[in-house]
Parts: C-alpha cells; sequence; structure tokens
C-alpha cells in the first residue's frame, strides 16, 4: 500500500461548483498534513496546513480524520484560477524528517 | 531573496553520463529534500536531509547520490545515467525546529532532465 494515495482524477467542473478530494494515508503515527498546488511545470507552492480541528482560508477548507486516516480538501465556488494540480503531503511517521506526496488530483474549472 | 536555487534548468545526458544537480538555500534551513516528478505523477522522494553530515534513502534512490557538507548546498549525483531518470527533480527545503512542524517546503524551480 502506497504511503500517500490520492484520486488522481481528472475532475472537470463548472465554474462555480464546489469540488472536494480526499487523500489516504497509511501510517498512523503521521504527524503533520498539508495541501499543495502545482500549475503546469512549475514548482508545488502550499495552499494549506491541515489542523486536527479543520481550517479554513477563504473558499478552501481542509479537514481530517485520524481514525479513518485521510485528509481532505473542499472548494467552494470554483474559479477557473483554481485549474492545477492538487498534492497532498503527509509529514512524519516511521521516518523522521520525511515529507511524502501523493501522486496528485487534476482539477480542471471550465467556464 | 533567493531562497532554493536549482542549476541546471534543463539538461540532456546520454545513457551512461554522469551529472551533479546542485541545489543551494540561503535561508539557513535544515532540511533539504530531493524529489523527482515524471509526467502526470506526484513528487517521489529521492533523498532527504535534516542538517549538514546526515542523508536518509526516500522512496526512490536508487541510481542516485547524495551528500550534505554545508547547511546551504544539497547537490544530487547522478552515476550512470539511465533512462528511466528522464524526470523533472525538484530541491526543497525548511525549517524544524523541536516539535514544530516544517509547515512549508521552499522548492526550487526544479531541473528538466533528459536521458536519451
Amino acid at each position: 500500500r502506497k504511503e500517500v494515495e490520492q484520486d488522481p482524477g481528472p475532475f472537470n467542473v463548472p465554474e462555480g461548483a464546489t469540488v472536494a478530494f480526499n487523500c489516504t494515508y497509511s501510517n498512523s503515527a503521521s504527524q503533520s498534513f498539508f495541501w499543495y498546488r502545482q500549475d503546469c511545470r512549475k514548482e508545488p507552492k502550499l495552499l494549506m496546513s491541515v489542523y486536527s480541528s479543520g481550517n479554513e482560508d477563504g473558499r478552501f477548507t481542509a479537514q481530517l480524520n485520524r481514525a479513518s486516516q485521510y485528509i481532505s480538501l473542499l472548494i467552494r465556488d470554483s474559479k477557473l484560477s483554481d485549474s492545477a494540480t492538487y498534492l497532498c503531503a503527509v509529514y512524519g511517521g516511521t521516518s523522521y524528517g520525511k515529507l511524502t506526496f501523493g501522486q496528485g488530483t487534476i482539477l480542471t474549472v471550465h467556464p | 531573496n533567493a531562497g532554493v536555487t536549482q542549476t541546471p534548468k534543463f539538461r540532456i545526458l546520454k545513457i551512461g553520463q554522469s551529472m551533479t544537480l546542485q541545489c543551494t538555500q540561503d535561508m539557513n534551513h535544515n532540511y533539504m529534500y530531493w524529489y523527482r516528478q515524471d509526467p502526470g505523477m506526484g513528487l517521489k522522494l529521492i533523498y532527504y536531509s535534516v542538517g549538514a553530515g546526515i542523508t536518509d534513502k526516500g522512496e526512490v534512490p536508487n541510481g542516485y547520490n547524495v551528500s550534505r557538507s554545508t547547511t546551504e548546498d544539497f547537490p544530487l549525483r547522478l552515476e550512470l545515467a539511465a533512462p528511466s531518470q528522464t524526470s523533472v527533480y525538484f530541491c526543497a527545503s525548511s525549517y524544524f525546529v523541536g516539535e514544530q512542524t516544517n509547515e512549508k517546503l521552499f522548492f526550487g524551480s526544479g531541473t528538466q532532465l533528459s536521458v536519451l
């Protein structure tokens, strides 16, 4: 089983739609969780960290479910500019200092 | 504000050649990482380092070597390049202190490597 898994999509949604991505992780000892955004041929950039209590940043909401070992990202009122690949990342677990990424979920928002 | 600097940006190698991908950061980060990203895929960890003199293997270390003689530099060495190493390589760094999480990874702009 992969350490971190995502549904690769692609997700094709119209502007204004709400879309959600999930990411599962295998190691229950994992400590920290993140969502990164990557535009085509560019380096990934941190979108948001995921806290136990859940967190929200504008149209973006991230949640963590430790019991089921997954994190989620919800995007409300999708914009064309949200089109990108969304990568989840999981830190810690068995290897100190190791940050592992999922394979990414491709989102395309169309007019 | 240099951040994480990777060189070169592009490189074409012949099978069996060797090369070093350079990575340097000027943020005094203790953690540094090398990832590769194949087309349509996520990032796979090659090697990482939690401080000068300390390195450890990631998911896909075969065919690569690293060293971390200084806090700033974390070069990635490819010996005997193979077509399977054709990929985009990203170097990244972060700062971790005690129980605090490395909240943000700073990435270099990537190196596009083709092995023909």
